[in-house]
C-alpha cells in the first residue's frame, strides 16, 4: 500500500475557495467510493468531514465538499474561514479492511 | 458523549515492544456496530493505517506491519489495545485510536488526541 499523493499546500484567502486533490490507483481510490477526508489541527484529534467520496457527517458544514473521478478525489472548501486553516488528509479503503491515507495537504487562509 | 483516549510509556527503547492502550468512553467496544482501529503519524510526515479490530476480537492488519502488530481488546476495562514489536526510530510517532463503522468504510470518527511515542536509547 502507498500513500495518496497530495499537494504539500494549498491557500486561498478569505471567502475564496480551495480544492485539493488526492491521487491513487484503482486499488484503492478507483476501486472504490470510500473516500474519507480529515481535518487536522496540530495537538487536536483528527476530525471527519467527509465520507463515501461526498457525504458530511452532521455538523459538518456544506462549506465543505468532496467529488471523486477514476483514481482522484477532490476536496473543496467554499468561503474560507480562518478556522479551516488546518492540515487535511485523504483516505481510501484499500479492501480487506485496510485503509490507506494521504500525504496531507496544509491548507492556509491568507 | 463518545471519546476515546490514548495512554502509553512516551519513551521505548530500539528492539523492545510498544504497547499502548486505547480507553472507550460513552460507549462500550463489545457493540456489533463499530471497529476500533489504530493509526499513526510520524514527525513531519503522513498519517499510517495500523489495523483494527472488531465486537467478536477479529483483527485487521497493515501488511506493512502485519508482523510485528497485534490488536487486542480487554471488553471488562472498555479499552483496546496495541502492541508493537521490535521499535527502530522509524516507530516514532504520534498515535491515535478512533471508531470506524464496519457498514460504512471510511468513517473514521471520532479519534482520540494521540499520543507520542519516541523511540531511542
Amino acid at each position: 500500500q502507498s500513500a495518496l499523493t497530495q499537494p504539500p499546500s494549498a491557500s486561498g484567502s478569505p471567502g475564496q475557495s480551495v480544492t485539493i486533490s488526492c491521487t491513487g490507483t484503482s486499488s484503492d481510490v478507483g476501486g472504490y467510493n470510500y473516500v474519507s477526508w480529515f481535518q487536522h489541527h496540530p495537538g487536536k484529534a483528527p476530525k471527519l468531514m467527509i465520507y463515501e467520496v461526498s457525504k458530511r457527517p452532521s455538523g459538518v458544514p456544506d462549506r465543505f465538499s468532496g467529488s471523486k473521478s477514476g483514481n482522484t478525489a477532490s476536496l473543496t472548501v467554499s468561503g474560507l474561514q480562518a478556522e479551516d486553516e488546518a492540515d487535511y488528509y485523504c483516505s481510501s479503503y484499500a479492501g480487506s479492511n485496510s485503509y490507506v491515507f494521504g500525504t496531507g495537504t496544509k491548507v492556509t487562509v491568507l | 458523549q463518545l471519546q476515546l483516549q490514548e495512554s502509553g510509556p512516551g519513551l521505548v527503547k530500539p528492539s523492545e515492544t510498544l504497547s499502548l492502550i486505547c480507553t472507550v468512553s460513552g460507549d462500550s467496544i463489545r457493540s456489533s456496530s463499530y471497529y476500533w482501529g489504530w493509526i499513526r503519524q510520524p514527525p513531519g510526515k503522513g498519517l499510517e493505517w495500523i489495523g483494527s479490530i472488531n465486537y467478536s476480537g477479529n483483527t485487521n492488519y497493515n501488511p506493512s506491519l502485519k508482523s510485528r502488530v497485534t490488536i487486542s481488546a480487554d471488553t471488562s476495562k472498555n479499552q483496546f489495545a496495541l502492541k508493537m514489536t521490535s521499535v527502530t526510530a522509524a516507530d516514532t510517532a504520534v498515535y491515535y485510536c478512533a471508531r470506524l463503522s464496519p457498514r460504512v468504510p471510511g468513517w473514521l470518527d471520532p479519534w482520540g488526541q494521540g499520543t507520542l511515542v519516541t523511540v531511542s536509547s
